[in-house]
């Protein structure tokens, strides 16, 4: 198994600019979900989804969005991107919404915004 | 609303010495608690968690934390630390029983030293 995947690792855009980070993952997880890791701020929730066709929002969504066409992709759009989304965007996955699931979580991808 | 107060951003230990991770919570009802380790340049993965039962967890690596309802605490130690243990070092806490609802704590930097 490969687990989460993301691609790509690094991205440098331009104010402006929208972009696309791909999340895959091959354990057949009904939850995945977005974060966002900012210097002294944790993780925070950006959108989720419990399956295919449903996705809800986050702590911090604005800006952001998301769709879940098949079990194992759930790509993060940026629709304009701003120096404040400059950040660490990771992906995880788990069997279900249940509370006590162990998250997966992907590498990451470092993004920079010009 | 539940939250995650991690007690120091960075904690430096001399090799062979004990590990002290410390985590209080705050959660409106039975919580579930875990710890993930990120080490440089990779995604989270799960050390261990407190879902139900036995208060005392074992984790991977030689870690384990103490569930302490009456402190609201669940502190992450390791009787003697590797060089190998530096990395960042989370604390979270699913309160409400679901995936989506899972805060994390700001983070400690793990140093340790020869």
């Amino acid at each position: 198994n490969a687990g989460v995947t993301q691609t790509p690792k690094f991205q440098v855009l331009k104010t402006g600019q929208s972009m696309t980070l791909q999340c895959a993952q091959d354990m057949n997880h009904e939850y995945m979900s977005w974060y966002r890791q900012d210097p002294g701020m944790g993780l925070r929730l950006i959108h989720y989804s419990v399956g295919a066709g449903i996705t809800d929002q986050g702590e911090v969504p604005n800006g952001y969005n998301v769709s879940r066409s098949t079990t194992e992709d759930f790509p993060l759009r940026l629709l304009s991107a701003a120096p404040s989304q400059t950040s660490v965007y990771f992906c995880a996955s788990s069997y279900s919404l249940a509370g006590a699931e162990t998250q997966y979580f992907g590498p990451g991808t470092r993004l920079l915004v010009l | 609303a539940q939250s995650v107060t991690q007690l120091g951003s960075h904690v430096s230990v001399s090799e062979g010495a004990l590990v002290l991770l410390r985590c209080n919570y705050s959660s409106s009802v039975p919580p579930y608690l875990f710890w993930y380790v990120q080490y440089p340049n990779q995604g989270l993965q799960l050390l261990l968690k407190y879902t139900t039962g036995a208060t005392l967890v074992k984790g991977i690596n030689g870690f384990e934390a103490e569930f302490k309802k009456s402190e609201t605490s669940f502190h992450l130690t390791k009787p003697s630390a590797h060089m190998s243990d530096a990395a960042e070092y989370f604390c979270a806490v699913s309160g409400t029983g679901t995936a989506s609802k899972l805060t994390f704590g700001t983070g400690t930097r793990l140093q340790v030293t020869l």
